[in-house]
């Protein structure tokens, strides 16, 4: 059971660039979440999504955009790469929403750097 | 609005010690409280919770008491061993948000000397 699977584990982009994070699981959880984590700071939600077809911006989405076409598959696009957006990036799953504290499981993360 | 303030790390123990981590939290409602712990080179997983006032949550050696008159869910082990070392990250959920909002702390990262 490969739980939450993010692709790729590095990558560097020059300023401008853009590119797309990837993160499926295979545990048909319906709740999906995009976090990022700054040094010294503690993990910030970017984008979340309850279900197919439906996301919505977390407490810092500027600057990223997310589809969810399949339960599966949770993409977040970076369109033009900005040095502040250098960081390491969670995509998380989770069976129930939040107001049940159903546990979240994360992928191991995406190290972004932006020069 | 709601903040989670964790002990400054890092931390290094030697195996067998005592193992205590803050974590203060301020929230408008009553939250639920998490400790996630990130082993090296993987993602965060969860390893116990509580969801109200006095409540213990435990895994692995490890508890925390959710204390709501100080506001605390400080994080200890009895005997800490090697395979503790990792980063330790206090989060609350606050039924008053309206998302699917986690607010986490810092993280504390431990280091268990043999």
């Amino acid at each position: 059971n490969a739980g939450v699977t993010q692709t790729p584990k590095f990558r560097i982009l020059k300023i401008g660039q853009s590119m797309t994070l990837q993160c499926t699981q295979d545990m048909n959880h319906n709740y999906m979440y995009w976090y990022r984590q700054d040094p010294g700071m503690g993990l910030k939600l970017i984008y979340y999504s309850v279900g197919a077809g439906i996301t919505d911006k977390g407490e810092v989405p500027n600057g990223y955009n997310v589809s969810r076409s399949t339960t599966e598959d949770f993409p977040l696009r970076l369109e033009l790469a900005a040095p502040s957006q250098t960081s390491v990036y969670f995509c998380a799953s989770s069976y129930l929403p939040r107001t049940y504290n159903s546990p979240l499981h994360f992928g191991n993360g995406t190290r972004l750097t932006v020069t | 609005g709601d903040s989670v303030t964790q002990m400054e790390g890092p931390v290094t123990l030697s195996e067998e010690a005592f193992l205590t981590i803050n974590c203060t939290y301020t929230a408008t409602g009553y939250p639920s409280l998490f400790w996630y712990v990130q082993y090296p080179g993987e993602g965060l997983q969860l390893l116990l919770k509580a969801t109200k006032a006095d409540d213990k949550g435990s895994n692995k050696g490890f508890e925390a008491t959710y204390r709501k008159e100080t506001t605390s869910f400080h994080l200890e082990k009895g005997s800490v061993q090697v395979s503790d070392s990792a980063v330790y990250f206090c989060a609350l959920s606050d039924p008053n948000f309206g998302n699917e909002k986690l607010t986490f702390g810092t993280g504390t990262r431990l280091t268990i000397i043999p």
